[in-house]
């Protein structure tokens, strides 16, 4: 596609239950990124996947969170047992080289009620 | 680890010329990028230094100086589509990109 897709733009969760994230990187782009903004803050690291190396899981800030990237090219995101304070957006970039900068997808909204 | 210090605010006039300042503590360092983020949207790049000095793009321009940890976006002829959430971005030696927590910029006619 033309940039990158994530979806859903909008999810509200109940406290405790899972929630899958997805992320449509671009077509040939090698590199992708999971980040997570709270409201008025700056964009937190998550995780990193490049290529077919093993992904880069150092910001993932509990054993709740995990994400996976299929054929090097979608990516979900779980987030397990959802707590209030998981309510985000989250953000997905993908990149084909580092040097001309991430393209971001709007991301998802994410709101545990 | 990686910090990055970003002043919070600014407000200036239409026409007028802003300096967004950035320093950084990292392990590794291959480049300082700046990104634009505005209301509910998603960040957009802007602009990337890997060597010192200054790259200009139109009305934005980016300085870094890789002795001082230190960078800045200088926007020029502001205006108003220009108020946003602007970052800065380091590319650290494991080729993560950790970012500042942001300045907005304010811009009234």
């Amino acid at each position: 596609g033309a940039g990158v897709s994530q979806s859903p733009s909008n999810k509200v969760t109940e406290k405790g239950k899972d929630v899958e994230l997805r992320c449509d990187p671009i077509s040939g782009h090698t590199a992708l990124y999971w980040y997570r903004q709270s409201l008025g803050q700056g964009l937190e690291f998550l995780i990193y996947f490049q290529g077919n190396s093993a992904p880069d899981k150092s910001g993932l800030p509990s054993d709740r969170f995990s994400a996976e990237r299929t054929g090097g090219s979608v990516s979900t995101l779980t987030i397990q047992r959802t707590q209030q304070e998981d309510s985000a957006v989250y953000l997905c970039a993908s990149s084909q080289d580092s040097n001309y900068g991430y393209t971001f997808g709007s991301g998802t909204r994410l709101t545990v009620v | 680890g990686q910090s990055l210090e970003q002043p919070s605010e600014v407000t200036a006039v239409e026409g007028a010329i802003v300096q967004i300042n950035c320093t950084y503590q990292t392990s590794g360092f291959y480049g300082l990028s700046w990104y634009q983020q505005h209301d509910g949207g998603a960040p957009t790049f802007l602009s990337y230094n890997a060597l010192d000095g200054l790259e200009e793009t139109g009305r934005f321009s980016s300085f870094l100086s890789r002795s001082d940890s230190y960078g800045y976006l200088l926007l020029q002829e502001l205006q108003m589509k220009d108020s946003a959430s602007y970052f800065c971005a380091v590319r650290d030696g494991n080729n993560r990109l950790a970012f500042g927590k942001g300045n907005q910029v304010v811009v009234i006619p």
